[in-house]
């Protein structure tokens, strides 16, 4: 089945240790997108690819990067993870800008 | 910054009952969507309705948009356990930013 995939599910990582979530698409989708989303709230846009056009939101930090190297993958760099980076990150394609999304099963960062 | 308010944040119903939930949002749109989230997993597509329809059915869910009052509601008939979950609305903006932008959401549970 066609699907989305996020690695690891669970990660855990010790503050300012580099970090590296990875995302992977079977759907063939050109947006794939990166939210951060805390407890009992809404998912917060980090970033998207349109294909190979990165759009970043103005209130993502600067700690937080991606990388696309092709249609199928998408990873997100959190560079000195600190402990209110701790969320859920999930990871979402859609085969234009503003259509359906589908989404991951997320990967859950605990900061220690 | 969040498009959507949700209301209610939060609703318990029996099972068999109806449940309704209601989005509004700001600006001019393309289209809202809803989506599902079970605990600690990812968000699931519910349904899409355009800024040109008014009221949309997929199964046990009905969902009304009227770009008027800039509100949405969606309905859930003949509610089950497995209804539990977190919904959302999400919203396409019509400025071309190729994204979209969640609610804070409404807790939903029923009781058997």
């Amino acid at each position: 089945d066609a699907m989305v995939i996020q690695n690891p599910r669970y990660q855990v990582t010790q503050f300012g240790k580099p970090v590296t979530l990875s995302c992977s698409q079977t759907l063939n989708h050109n947006v794939m997108y990166w939210y951060q989303q805390k407890s009992s709230q809404a998912p917060k846009l980090l970033f998207h690819y349109y294909d190979k056009d990165f759009n970043n939101e103005a209130d993502t930090p600067d700690n937080f990067q991606s990388r696309r190297p092709n249609t199928s993958f998408c990873f997100l760099d959190i560079r000195s993870p600190g402990l209110g980076d701790a969320a859920m990150y999930l990871c979402a394609t859609s085969s234009n800008a503003g259509e359906t999304q589908y989404f991951g099963p997320g990967t859950r960062l605990l900061v220690l | 910054s969040q498009q959507g308010e949700e209301d209610p944040q939060a609703l318990s119903i029996q099972e068999g009952e109806n449940a309704t939930m209601n989005c509004s949002y700001k600006t001019s749109i393309n289209n809202l969507q809803w989506y599902r989230q079970n605990s600690g997993r990812g968000l699931v597509h519910l349904i899409l309705i355009r800024s040109n329809e008014r009221e949309k059915h997929s199964g046990r869910l009905r969902v009304t948009l009227d770009t008027s009052k800039k509100s949405s509601s969606l309905l859930i008939t003949a509610s089950r356990a497995a209804d539990t979950a977190s919904y959302f609305c999400a919203t396409e903006d019509n400025f071309g930013n190729e994204k979209l932008t969640f609610g804070t959401g409404t807790r939903l549970t029923i009781i058997p």
